[in-house]
């Protein structure tokens, strides 16, 4: 079975520091991979995905993420974070084979202070 | 355009009782997901409904159970619940899969039901 592994469970940081927050899957085969953000008090919301193509994906608000299959890693990243960017990170793969359904690691929460 | 639209907002039943949560998905979807996000547990998938049939299923027991309706709408039911079915229900579409092969398109999220089972 995939499994999805975000290690950083609490980033705290400060406006204009850069962000890279890690998320590594185990599954050898075609994968479709997505970083959903939930800031408080609202939904899960896509912020970028990965189905095929250039390695170098780019999302809304100026993050981005690259995936790298020999390391089974996507990793998302902002060189300059807002605090407005305080919220919960969720990274999701789904498996070509497996039904459609998203395994999700077990997000990370982002605290940007002022 | 209007997002997935889920309701109640809140529910609260005791242990024993059944609940049924409903979820209306993006104008156009066909597919609807379900999952569960319990504390400590992180999200888990339940279901996927396609077509009005169940095409995948979770590590769930069969007390929870679901359906889609014509118009694409779903309903998942939780049968003699339990305390740690306490949690936040999320419900997801996304356009027609693309094929087992292919994997899923992207899914959008609702809201969330927040079941508490006291």
């Amino acid at each position: 079975a995939q499994s999805v592994s975000q290690h950083n469970h609490h980033v705290i940081l400060s406006e204009a520091a850069s962000l890279e927050l890690g998320c590594n899957y185990s599954y050898g085969g075609t994968v479709n991979l997505f970083w959903y953000v939930q800031y408080p008090g609202q939904h899960l919301q896509l912020l970028l995905k990965y189905f095929s193509g250039d390695p170098l994906v780019k999302g809304i608000k100026g993050f981005e993420a690259e995936f790298i299959k020999s390391k089974f890693s996507f990793n998302l990243r902002k060189p300059s974070v807002q605090w407005s960017d305080t919220a919960e990170y969720f990274c999701a793969v789904n498996a070509a084979n497996a039904g459609n359904m998203l395994t999700f690691g077990g997000g990370t929460r982002l605290m940007v202070k002022p | 355009e209007a997002g997935v639209t889920q309701s109640p907002t809140h529910l609260i039943k005791t242990r024993g009782q059944q609940a049924t949560l409903r979820c209306s998905p993006i104008s156009g979807h066909t597919s609807v997901y379900w999952y569960q996000q319990a504390l400590g547990l992180g999200l888990q998938f339940l279901l996927w409904y396609d077509e009005g049939e169940e095409r995948n299923r979770g590590n769930f027991p069969p007390r929870f159970s679901g359906r889609q309706f014509p118009n694409y709408s779903s309903e998942l039911n939780v049968n003699a619940l339990e305390l740690e079915d306490s949690a936040l229900y999320l419900c997801a579409s996304s356009l027609a899969p693309i094929g087992l092969a292919g994997g899923t398109d992207t899914q959008y999220f609702g809201p969330g039901t927040r079941l508490t089972v006291l």
